[in-house]
């Protein structure tokens, strides 16, 4: 069984701080990897992929990937409330395997 | 009309009614997906159709039922369905394969 873990939260960070997400996933074979942001009562919006190991920058997120440790994760810069969502991170294991998502709180 | 684009929005039905569900995609993706979003689960993968053709059925009932006529176009035909298939069915799309996957807004199904 192919699983894809995230800490369920709530993740509560002050505005203009950093926010981490981290997602752990089973299958080693995995190649790309995916953050979705969900507002409540919205669909996922896609907002960063990565395929290789290493950091990959676009504007106040980073996506982070070490395949060794079969770990992924979303660093957002200077947090702001309207970054308070649930964010699903999704591994490509011949298909999607979609997270349960971590609720992240932006507090003022 | 943009990206990916669902109707209706929100559905109500009866466990004895047949109803459908519409996706169309305006991105000239040769993949679409069907997925059911229920809470405190992941996503669940219902359907995969690539360049028109299932490629994937994850054991869905068969009161499920899908339809794809031609690559911007699918539907999900409903009937008989039990109170515990309330939840979002959203519809996604890709270029090809499980690649960056773009959503619709999602149908909200509640089955009374």
């Amino acid at each position: 069984q192919k699983e894809v873990e995230q800490n369920s939260g709530p993740l509560s960070v002050p505005e203009g701080a950093i926010a981490s997400l981290n997602c752990t996933y089973s299958d080693r074979g995995s190649q790309s990897f995916f953050w979705y942001r969900q507002y409540s009562g919205k669909s996922p919006e896609l907002i960063m992929f990565i395929y290789s190991n290493g950091d990959k920058e676009d504007g106040r997120f980073t996506a982070q990937l070490n395949k060794a440790s079969q770990y992924v994760s979303l660093l957002i810069r200077d947090s702001q409330p309207s970054d308070s969502a649930t964010y699903l991170c999704a591994v490509n294991a011949d298909k999607l395997i979609f997270g349960t998502g971590t609720r992240l709180q932006v507090f003022p | 009309e943009t990206g990916v684009t669902q109707t209706p929005r929100h559905l109500v039905m009866g466990m004895t009614n047949k109803k459908s569900l519409k996706c169309e995609q305006h991105l000239g993706h040769n993949a679409m997906y069907w997925y059911k979003q229920s809470a405190k689960k992941p996503l669940e993968l219902m359907f995969v159709y690539s360049l028109e053709e299932r490629v994937e059925n994850n054991s869905v009932p068969s009161r499920f039922s899908p339809e794809c006529p031609n690559s911007s176009h699918l539907f999900l035909h409903l009937h008989t369905l039990q109170p515990e298939d309330s939840a979002l069915y959203l519809c996604a799309s890709s270029l090809e394969g499980p690649s960056e996957q773009y959503f619709g807004p999602g149908t909200r199904l509640t089955v009374t």
